[in-house]
This record gives structure tokens, sequence and C-alpha cells, in this order.
């Protein structure tokens, strides 16, 4: 069972444009982590959220975790091709076996 | 600080073969955990290694074991391969057990594995 959604899966789009891509679930996280990956390597952490309502920024990335701390969105204002890559949030629990609860992913192709 | 470490990058391996890969954690790291991911499965939890105990199981079966060393290095194994197992392998350490605190996972470049 898949506890994280993303959305969208996929976006294409022009260097220069914005864009956000959300991350929901119906479960509580005491934290959110959003990593990039790309072709053939593994996931690059890029932010961790800890607190209902936190805003983090990290040059033209903007992460903003939920008040209820069960979702998440990224905004990337000013998209440029080296964007380009899959998107993943993965939220924290300590119950169940799977402690860190990966998203389907959001797949990002930003073009020149 | 050397990040995780991943060998093989890249194996090729006949249906019925076994296999083991291998992860180095981040120094002073001690959990290792597994992941395996297809892009039509995402990715999928496989196990957490903390302290030389295998901690959490992900819904795989038995075929998919692992172990982790004293010095925390871990390895994972999958016997009898199936065509299906094609996947990139994914080991990412934390400093804690995943769930505890503000857990943090960094991950390996991954092993790509091929089974023909």
């Amino acid at each position: 069972t898949q506890l994280l959604e993303q959305s969208p899966q996929f976006l294409s789009i022009q260097e220069g444009e914005n864009l956000t891509v959300y991350c929901n679930s119906s479960s509580v996280f005491s934290s959110l982590q959003w990593y990039r990956q790309e072709p053939g390597e593994g996931p690059v952490l890029l932010v961790t959220v800890v607190t209902g309502g936190e805003v983090k920024k990290l040059k033209r990335l903007t992460f903003q975790f939920g008040d209820a701390r069960k979702d998440s969105s990224l905004h990337i204002t000013a998209a440029q091709p080296g964007d380009t890559g899959l998107y993943l949030c993965a939220g924290a629990q300590n119950t169940g076996f799977q402690k860190l609860v990966f998203g389907t992913g959001t797949r990002l192709l930003v073009s020149p | 600080k050397a990040g995780v470490t991943q060998t093989p990058r890249y194996l090729i391996k006949t249906r019925g073969q076994q296999v083991t890969l291998s992860c180095s954690p981040i120094s002073g790291h001690r959990s290792v955990s597994w992941y395996q991911q297809t892009p039509g499965q995402g990715l999928q939890f496989l196990f957490e290694y903390f302290s030389e105990t295998q901690r959490n199981k992900g819904n795989f079966p038995g075929r998919f074991s692992g172990r982790q060393f004293s010095n925390s290095r871990s390895e994972m194994n999958v016997s009898t391969l199936e065509l299906g197992d094609s996947a990139l392998y994914l080991c990412a350490s934390s400093p804690v057990m995943l769930g505890q605190g503000n857990t943090e996972a960094f991950f390996g470049q991954g092993t790509r594995l091929t089974v023909v």
C-alpha cells in the first residue's frame, strides 16, 4: 500500500517556468524529506522538514510541510535544465515495518 | 566524509543464480536499509539493519536476505534469481534507526541488477 501520493507524476516545462509538486498522505509523519534522483544514480537528500507549517528554502526551491504533517509541497521558481530529475518525498514514522515511506515520485523535465 | 558506497555498480546474472550486493555506510552510521527500485513499483523497502540485527522487513519473499557486520557494512543476497528481480538496488545509511528522531537517510549510487 502506497501511503504517499505525489502529483503530478510527470511534468515537462520550459526553462524559466515555475512549478509545484505535491506530496499527500492520510498518515501523520514525524518528519518529511525531499530527494532528487538522476538516472542511474541514488536519490540525493535535498531537505528535511519537521514542524507542521514549516517552510524551508534552498536557493530557488521552497519546501513546505503541511500544518497537520500529512502533506508537503515543493515549489521551484524559474526552473533550469539542471533541475531535471525524479523528485521523491519520504515520510518518517515510528510505527509499522516501514519507517521511511517513499512517495510515488514526480519526473520533471526542464527544456532549454 | 565519504558517502555511501555500493558495489558493484552493475551486474548481469542468469535466472536461477544468486547474487550478493555490498553496501558501506557513512562512517559512524549504524543503520543500513535496502530498497528495490523499478519503474513500475517505485522505491520498495526490503529491510533495515541496525547493530548487526534486522530491525524491519518489507514484503519480499525469503529469497531476499541480508546481514550486517560489526563495522556496519551490509550485504544483501538474492537467491534463485527471477527476471522480475531486475532493478536498481539502493542502500541508505542513517546515524540512528529509521523512525527515530528526525531520521535522515543517505543513499548510495545503487547497484543495477539485470537478470537474463
